[in-house]
């Protein structure tokens, strides 16, 4: 069974940095693309970007390229996302994603003061 | 960026109703282009992949059929487990976008 966990998420505070990770299980990590998709409250799904199985490959949506970096870990099957520079803007939901077909349940992460 | 325009935002219907969900691209995207579901409180569940193709475990009610750049989410006798937010995504090229969802609710 192909299970996703997120972590990492709480509240911070405006300026201020964060790493979540996706811990992966049931499924050869290094065979597959994975992503991270954001959903702020109330609000519709938002890609953020996705990485290739070696990490030679990163695609990220324009607006967060400067803000968001995703890695991978192949030998502890996880999958990372560093935030920095966070606003208010950046509280949601964010979801790990198994080449957009499988997903975790989400971390929840609030930023504010 | 290629611009998803999904319609309607909110559809209301009645079980055992026949519904259909649109998003038009606003560049090609040849057949990369799925179908999400996600209700309260969970995460999106792949519903359809390359345009037509039933993910796994999804009931044969749901299809998915594309006409030029027009691309739809049909759901046939509506059954109240359909009830959710449904949103499609392009993986055509880069930044891939999710369309705006359609609220499925009970009329």
């Amino acid at each position: 069974e192909v299970k996703l966990v997120e972590s990492g998420g709480g509240l911070v505070q405006p300026g201020r940095s964060l790493k979540l990770s996706c811990a992966a299980s049931g499924f050869n990590f290094n065979d597959y693309w994975m992503g991270w998709v954001r959903q702020a409250p109330g609000k519709g799904l938002e890609w953020i970007g996705e990485i290739n199985k070696d990490s030679s490959t990163i695609n990220y949506t324009p607006s967060l390229k400067d803000k968001f970096t995703i890695s991978r870990d192949n030998a502890q099957n996880t999958l990372y996302l560093q935030m920095s520079k966070l606003g208010s803007e950046d509280t949601a939901i964010y979801y790990c994603a198994r080449g957009l077909r499988d997903w975790g349940q989400g971390v929840m992460v609030t930023v504010s003061s | 960026d290629i611009q998803m325009t999904q319609s309607p935002s909110s559809l209301p219907a009645s079980l055992g109703d026949r519904v259909t969900i649109t998003c038009r691209a606003s560049q090609d995207i040849g057949n990369y282009l799925r179908w999400f579901q996600q209700k309260p409180g969970k995460s999106p569940r792949l519903m359809i992949y390359g345009a037509t193709n039933l993910a796994n475990g999804v009931p044969s009610r749901f299809s998915g059929s594309r006409s030029g750049s027009d691309y739809s989410l049909t759901i046939n006798s509506l059954e109240s487990e359909d009830m959710a937010i449904y949103y499609c995504l392009q993986h055509n090229e880069y930044p891939f976008t999710f369309g705006s969802g359609t609220k499925l609710e009970i009329k």
